[in-house]
């Protein structure tokens, strides 16, 4: 399977805990993108990385979301202090990025219940 | 600011029939790009098209088709002789020059009941 992978498919947390998610994207694109999914919502952008390059953080990213791509391959997202707002499907994508960019591909996401 | 409107939340179909999902999007760029992506119940957004603003010519790919029109901001998706596996969640999407992320709409809610 060559597409964007994400574990853990699904988590439950109790409030007030630390998650982490990982995505391992398409091995030969350089932006890695993750979004988070409400219900009934389109997804919203929160970061892209491009390799190992944190480029934008959405101002829906607050001081508890940190996400990283060490060595410009897999990437972590990692909530602390979880609260019940935080529930959602996030979704990590990837995409080549340069004088031609590609479209993104997205994973089956992670979904995320906060109890 | 960009924005993409997508006023159908729900639409019911039968079989066979063709459908019509609309896509409204907003943009100071005058070059950005245009993409459909449908969300079956497994959660994974599927990639189906990109079009870049210069590219009016309209698509067709089986029973997908796709109207751009930039004279009304609208990049519609027909499909032809829908089929129960076309029942998902599609999603129009919208992303300016230099810009790699992606402004989505709310989603139009498909099912096809056979």
């Amino acid at each position: 399977d060559t597409g964007v992978s994400q574990d853990p498919r699904h988590k439950i947390t109790k409030r007030g805990q630390n998650v982490t998610f990982r995505c391992d994207p398409i091995s030969e694109h350089n932006r890695l993108y993750w979004y988070r999914q409400t219900l009934g919502q389109g997804p919203e952008f929160l970061t892209y990385f491009q390799n190992e390059a944190q480029l934008e953080k959405s101002r829906l990213l607050s001081d508890r979301f940190s996400a990283e791509r060490p060595k410009g391959s897999f990437s972590t997202l990692e909530i602390q202090r979880t609260e019940q707002g935080d529930s959602a499907m996030y979704l990590c994508a990837s995409s080549w990025g340069g004088r031609v960019n590609t479209e993104a591909f997205f994973g089956q996401g992670t979904r995320l219940t906060v109890v | 600011a960009q924005k993409v409107t997508q006023a159908q939340t729900e639409i019911s179909v039968v079989e066979k029939e063709d459908v019509t999902l609309d896509c409204v999007y907003e943009t100071r760029d005058t070059t950005y790009y245009l993409f459909w992506y449908k969300q079956p119940p497994s959660g994974e957004l599927v990639f189906l098209i990109r079009r870049n603003s210069f590219d009016e010519q309209n698509e067709i790919s089986g029973r997908y088709s796709w109207n751009f029109q930039k004279s009304t901001s609208s990049f519609n998706f027909t499909i032809t002789a829908s089929q129960v596996v076309d029942s998902a969640v599609y999603f129009c999407a919208l992303s300016e020059a230099g810009y790699s992320t992606l402004t989505f709409g709310k989603g139009t809610m498909l099912l096809v009941s056979p």
